[in-house]
């Protein structure tokens, strides 16, 4: 699976965007990006995810670039309750050896304040 | 719609002994995941069950098993507990065995004394 780089932590003003970016340099054609968010000792929430191109839910969007080796969340209008610790995940399409498995790194602790 | 669903939400155990956590998935879904997060790390994936059989299953010892019912509920089992399997083990349900997005629910915090 293809490995993502993360910065290690953000902050963010309340109400202002944030972006977060991540690195997959080594992505492969049939692998799509995921993000994750995970609140202090809950469980994973699905964000969204892309294969191509840009993809915008309820929740953010998500910048792929052409070349597909970096991508951008953004959080178009931050509030407190979106502190939490974003996940960038790289997965594959069925058909290899990597059936339902989600590769998590470090992660990007987001911090948003008043 | 209510999510996945997991039981106990917390459990303490001694080493040596065993221990079952359970899992629902979203009404529909057939694949069930389970994930184990030691404190300050992300997720690291341990089986996934598809149709009442294993898909995948990631780098974990043998004390470590799981099983999918008809219903598609799903029990995590670990044997011979150490302290380091104090973690939260998370349970993720996808609607099949294949990279459909996977939703989480809530985890089982296991603590080892």
């Amino acid at each position: 699976d293809a490995k993502t780089t993360q910065p290690t932590s953000m902050d963010c003003a309340e109400g202002r965007a944030a972006n977060l970016p991540c690195n997959h340099s080594t992505i492969s054609g049939n692998e799509y990006v995921y993000w994750y968010r995970q609140i202090h000792s809950q469980g994973p929430q699905y964000i969204i995810h892309g294969l191509k191109n840009n993809e915008t839910n309820e929740m953010a969007s998500l910048i792929i670039t052409e070349d597909r080796k970096s991508s951008t969340l953004i959080l178009p209008h931050a509030t407190l309750r979106d502190t939490a610790v974003y996940y960038c995940i790289v997965s594959p399409l069925a058909g290899g050896t990597s059936y339902g498995k989600l590769t998590f790194g470090q992660g990007t602790i987001l911090t948003v304040h008043p | 719609d209510a999510g996945v669903t997991q039981s106990p939400t917390h459990l303490i155990k001694t080493r040596g002994q065993h221990v079952t956590l359970r899992c629902s998935p979203i009404s529909g879904h057939k694949s069930v995941s389970w994930y184990q997060q030691v404190l300050g790390q992300g997720p690291q994936f341990i089986f996934q069950y598809y149709e009442k059989e294993e898909r995948g299953r990631g780098n974990f010892p043998d004390r470590f098993s799981a099983r999918q019912f008809p219903n598609y509920s799903s029990e995590l089992n670990v044997n011979a507990l150490l302290l380091g399997d104090s973690a939260l083990y998370l349970c993720a349900s996808s609607s099949d065995g294949h990279q459909e997005t996977q939703y989480f629910g809530p985890g089982t915090r296991l603590l080892v004394l």
